[in-house]
């Protein structure tokens, strides 16, 4: 069956330190991935995805992902993180069983200490 | 990209009334979806509405208890139906972009819906 995890429930960082937010998926065929961010409060906004070809990706406000087919993996990355990137993560599969149904890891609260 | 208007924002409701949740995109659509976000935990679809059929319903989601509308390409409407404290959660109405099945999803702001 097709899931989604993110092993860690909370991640607390310093401002200004580097971030690794971890995905693993399970899909019998290529995925397509995607990062969302929810901050308190608001709907999902899209940082990242990823359909095919180069497997790091770019996203907004300074993240990226790098896809890792023989790890399962889809872990989202920043270099510096600010204050203002404190709100939940969530990794998710689109594209399921041919149709534009998305399965959602359970999350990651962020939070950034001063 | 698509602009997705959710209302109400937020909700307190009595315990075995019913809520119905607007969904407006701007944009034409052949699918809008519902997903449900209890607390502290993942969004989970309840249902794909389709224009001009029934919804598609998960497992463990019912038409009684969920029943949707959509009348047209740009709006559907969720019902959550004889209410009980399990039922507060947010909920998000979503539509996927233009193109192919991994298009990204678009989502509105949620109903953070609190029954007492």
């Amino acid at each position: 069956a097709q899931s989604v995890t993110q092993p860690d429930i909370h991640i607390t960082v310093s401002e200004g330190a580097s971030l690794e937010l971890r995905c693993n998926y399970s899909y019998g065929a290529t995925p397509y991935l995607f990062w969302y961010v929810q901050s308190p409060g608001q709907g999902l906004q899209l940082l990242l995805k990823y359909f095919s070809g180069d497997t790091l990706v770019q996203g907004i406000k300074g993240f990226e992902a790098e896809f890792k087919r023989s790890q399962s993996s889809f872990n989202l990355r920043k270099p510096s993180v600010h204050w203002s990137d404190a709100a939940e993560y969530f990794c998710a599969v689109g594209g399921v069983s041919g149709t534009y149904k998305y399965i959602f890891g359970t999350g990651t609260r962020l939070k950034v200490l001063a | 990209s698509a602009v997705i208007s959710q209302k109400p924002s937020r909700d307190i409701c009595q315990r075995g009334t019913s809520l119905t949740i607007q969904c407006q995109v701007d944009s034409q659509v052949t699918m809008m979806f519902w997903y449900r976000q209890q607390p502290g935990q993942s969004l989970t679809l309840i249902a794909t509405a389709n224009q001009g059929s029934e919804a598609t319903y998960e497992s463990g989601f019912v038409i009684d208890k969920f029943p949707i509308s959509r009348p047209n390409l740009t709006f559907s409407t969720l019902t959550v139906s004889n209410m009980s404290p399990e039922d507060s959660s947010i909920y998000l109405c979503s539509a996927p972009g233009q193109g192919a099945m991994g298009t990204e999803a678009f989502f509105g702001q949620g109903t953070r819906l609190t029954v007492v």
